[in-house]
């Protein structure tokens, strides 16, 4: 158990479905990540929050909707996705520094079909 | 832009044998390294990281790592693997980058050790 929470944990979605991923974390941390995991490529940093703002939109298609309410939520609004979409989504946390470990949820399976 | 090599996708070694996975990265600024650990079904964990001082960091279970700054390595060792170190292993750069902290993770290394 790291402290960090994902829910769901696996997700099966339609293309014309919207979804949502949630993490959260009661770490104290005040930077927040989404990353995308899929066979065979690096972990994909999709975006960073610090401090609830979102600091790092790194070319995410816009069917990707992230939303930091506070510091201890992190949510990815899905909509309109394509089957290539289909990876692991992780979560992670730390505190704002190049210092910093990050600890990670243990992400959402996601499937689009 | 910052990336991160890891060279082998898939090892397979023995019990008992000795490990050296490499890693290397591209940034011209000063950074801070980590090595990450996936033990099947299980979340990303950190394993060792190097911020600044001794360039040999040593890390949980045996493992260690060097940062070579004139190669831009930072490669894991460990003199005797374990069946229970069979893992995915993953390199991570975090670097500040036009007023954000990014960190930047290597494609990740296969490690299965047979007992």
């Amino acid at each position: 158990e790291t402290g960090v929470t994902q829910t769901p944990r696996h997700l099966v979605m339609g293309m014309t479905n919207k979804k949502s991923l949630k993490c959260e974390q009661h770490l104290g941390h005040n930077a927040m990540y989404w990353y995308k995991q899929s066979a065979k490529k690096p972990l994909e940093l999709m975006f960073v929050y610090s401090l609830e703002e979102r600091v790092e939109n790194n070319s995410v298609p816009s069917r990707f909707s992230p939303e930091c309410p506070n510091s201890s939520h992190l949510f990815l609004h899905l909509h309109t996705l394509q089957p290539e979409d289909s990876a692991l989504y992780l979560c992670a946390s730390s505190p704002w520094g190049d210092w910093a470990e990050a600890f990670f949820g243990q992400g959402t399976r996601l499937t689009v079909v | 832009a910052q990336s991160v090599s890891q060279h082998n996708h898939h090892v397979i070694l023995s019990e008992a044998a000795s490990l050296e996975l490499g890693c290397n990265y591209s940034y011209g600024g000063t950074v801070n390294l980590f090595w990450y650990v996936q033990y099947p079904g299980q979340h990303l964990q950190l394993l060792l990281k190097y911020f600044s001082g001794d360039p040999l960091v040593k890390g949980i279970k045996g493992f260690e790592a060097e940062f070579i700054k004139s190669k831009f390595s930072f490669n894991l060792r460990k003199p005797s693997v374990q069946w229970s170190d069979t893992a995915e292993y993953f390199c991570a750069v975090n670097a500040l980058t036009s007023g954000t902290y990014k960190y930047i993770f290597g494609t990740g290394t296969r490690l299965k050790v047979l007992a």
